[in-house]
Formats: structure tokens, C-alpha cells, sequence
């Protein structure tokens, strides 16, 4: 079974410029998850989509921080405009609805952002 | 805020057992420990999880206190491979209970 693909896999970018991320989850998975990883610490959630609806965004910073799941597959994150405070690893999870572990998130490798 | 406590680094000799231990003295009657396991340069990946009783699998086994405040993961044969950050996580099952992760403990084998 093919994984959760991200890319780019690495984007180097000047503040206040643009940048979008794509993901395709494992097939099947009708639950995304958008992480950002700050080096040293651990994943927090960004956002989270059943299907194409949105369950949490509670921690997206919407002035800035944008994300889609159109028809529910695929998934896009945009950052307009980039701070420096953006570069992190922004991860990409999957998970199905009924799996043997309900709460077994399947991660992609990321994307590293680095905002000069 | 994370709801467990970890230690931030620890080292094993390969081939022997890394036990690695989180606190959750808060933790609810509903909420289960879950391991995740984060290799340098890549995604996390599960490892275990259980709600009160110990667990083994073909990566780990989990223990857990009899008061479910603390638990430890025990990788039985620790190899190179091994070398990663492992974090401890308290959610709950069902529902759309998110996984916030701490900094979890950084384990290095040792050849």
C-alpha cells in the first residue's frame, strides 16, 4: 500500500513571499491531518479534515495560514505572506475510519520550509 | 498543553532492552497511552498503544501501572535502527480526539 505523499519536499522561500504544500493520503483515509514541526519539538496540529469538511482549525492561524481538501482526497496548505517564524517541517497524516487502531495516524516524510 | 512527561534523552547499548518511561498522572478513565515514534528525517510512525492492560507487538511491548499514571515502552532488542524520538501520547479512542505531541525522549542505540 502506497503511503502518505507530500511535496515539495524541501522549499526555501524570502519573508512575505507565497508558498503552497500538497498531500495525498493513503487511499481510502477520509481523515487529514496538517502538522508543523518546529525543530527540537514535536508535531502540533494545524488543521484537521473529515472528508472534505473541516473538524479542527482551532490552532491555524487563519491571517496568514490557508488549507483545501477538495472532493476530499488531496489536500493543499498555503502560507501568504511567510514569516521567518513559518520555517518548520509541515507534515501531512491520514487516517482511516476503520482501522484496527482507531487512533493510528499514517504521517508523510514533509515538507522543510525555510523562510529567509 | 501535552498531558505527559518524558525524559529527554536516553541511551541503550544495542541489543539490549530500552525501556522508556512517560508519566500521565493526569490521565482520564476514557483516554489511552499511545507511542509514536518520530526517525530522523521522516514522519512519525505508530508504535503501540493500550488502555489498562499490557500489550505486546511485533515492535514493542507497553506496560502500564496499575494506577495508569505512568507506563514504559520496551523495545526487547534494540538496534541501530532504533535511534529516534519517541514520544507518549494520551488521547482517547473514539471520536475526533486529537494527538498532541510533547518533545517527547530522544533514544540513541549505542553500537
Amino acid at each position: 500500500e502506497a503511503g502518505v505523499a507530500q511535496s515539495p519536499r524541501y522549499k526555501i522561500i524570502e519573508k512575505r513571499q507565497s508558498v503552497a504544500f500538497w498531500c495525498n493520503p493513503i487511499s481510502g483515509h477520509a481523515t487529514l491531518y496538517w502538522y508543523q514541526q518546529i525543530l527540537g519539538q514535536g508535531p502540533k496540529l494545524l488543521i484537521q479534515f473529515q472528508n472534505n469538511g473541516v473538524v479542527d482549525d482551532s490552532q491555524l492561524p487563519k491571517d496568514r495560514f490557508s488549507a483545501e481538501r477538495l472532493k476530499g482526497v488531496d489536500s493543499t496548505l498555503k502560507i501568504q505572506p511567510a514569516k521567518l517564524e513559518d520555517s518548520a517541517v509541515y507534515l501531512c497524516a491520514s487516517r482511516t475510519l476503520g482501522g484496527p487502531v482507531y487512533n493510528e495516524q499514517f504521517f508523510g516524510p514533509g515538507t522543510r520550509l525555510t523562510v529567509l | 498543553d501535552a498531558k505527559t512527561t518524558q525524559p529527554p534523552s536516553m541511551d541503550c547499548a544495542e541489543g539490549r532492552a530500552a525501556n522508556l518511561p512517560c508519566n500521565h498522572s493526569t490521565i482520564s478513565g476514557n483516554e489511552y497511552v499511545y507511542w509514536y515514534r518520530q526517525i530522523h528525517s521522516q514522519g512519525p510512525q505508530y508504535i503501540i498503544h493500550g488502555l489498562k492492560n499490557n500489550e505486546t507487538n511485533e515492535m514493542a511491548s507497553l506496560i502500564i501501572t496499575e494506577d495508569r499514571k505512568s507506563s514504559t515502552l520496551i523495545l526487547p532488542h534494540a538496534t541501530l535502527r532504533d535511534t529516534a524520538v519517541y514520544y507518549c501520547i494520551v488521547s482517547t479512542f473514539f471520536g475526533n480526539e486529537k494527538l498532541t505531541f510533547g518533545t517527547g525522549t530522544r533514544l540513541t542505540i549505542i553500537p
